[in-house]
């Protein structure tokens, strides 16, 4: 069964503290492995999609790694403007129709 | 480019009523999905629709059913609601097929007491 589990569930960083977010997953085979910020009573907006093994993708203060087992969301020099949940979300071949999401990472950045 | 719209955002119902939630897809974006996601949870997968047709379900009861139009809006209904059913419901349209990203909406907070 297809299985996404993110770690930590939370975390707070000193604004300009970097750190990274890890996304582990299990699945039959990997059609996308895809990241969302959300913030509270917001839908998930998109931020990346990965697809393949060595693959990195940025975004201003964001950048995303996949190996073939997790993927880790970088996050350099933030601000309080980034403090949200931050998702991760596999699309597998058995199941290519829908995103199974880990329960998400819970970022405070203090000023 | 108009993005994906949901109606109402919030919502409070008693249990045993049905509900009816709306979603307007993003400008060429022919699938529509919809989740469910609890408080401090990741969204869960309810169903899919293309082409007017479901084509993908998760482990819901049939009580969760919808409907996607012509203009490739949609709807979610829940008939006999529980108390468990209260969470946000997420729309998300996409283009179908591979390599296509999906679209959230804002959500609906459905609330039943």
């Amino acid at each position: 069964e297809d299985q996404v589990t993110q770690s930590p569930e939370a975390l707070r960083l000193q604004e300009g503290e970097s750190s990274s977010l890890n996304c582990s997953y299990t699945v039959s085979g990997l059609r996308g492995l895809f990241w969302y910020r959300q913030d509270p009573g917001k839908g998930p907006e998109f931020l990346f999609t990965l697809y393949s093994a060595g693959e990195e993708k940025e975004k201003e203060r964001l950048k995303a790694t996949l190996t073939k087992k997790e993927s880790f969301l970088h996050i350099t020099a933030p601000k309080p403007e980034d403090s949200a949940t931050y998702l991760c979300a596999v699309r597998g071949m058995d199941s290519s129709y829908k995103l199974i999401f880990g329960s998400g990472t819970r970022l405070l950045v203090r000023p | 480019e108009t993005g994906v719209t949901q109606s109402p955002t919030h919502l409070i119902k008693t249990r045993g009523q049905q509900v009816t939630l709306r979603c307007s897809s993003q400008s060429g974006h022919n699938t529509v999905s919809w989740y469910q996601q609890a408080l401090g949870q990741g969204p869960q997968f309810i169903f899919q629709y293309y082409r007017e047709e479901e084509n993908g379900r998760g482990n819901f009861p049939p009580r969760f059913s919808g409907l996607q139009f012509p203009n490739y809006s949609s709807e979610l209904n829940v008939n006999a609601l529980e108390l468990d059913d209260s969470a946000l419901y997420l729309c998300a349209s996409s283009l179908y097929g591979e390599g296509y990203g999906y679209t959230f909406g804002s959500g609906t907070r459905l609330t039943v007491v």
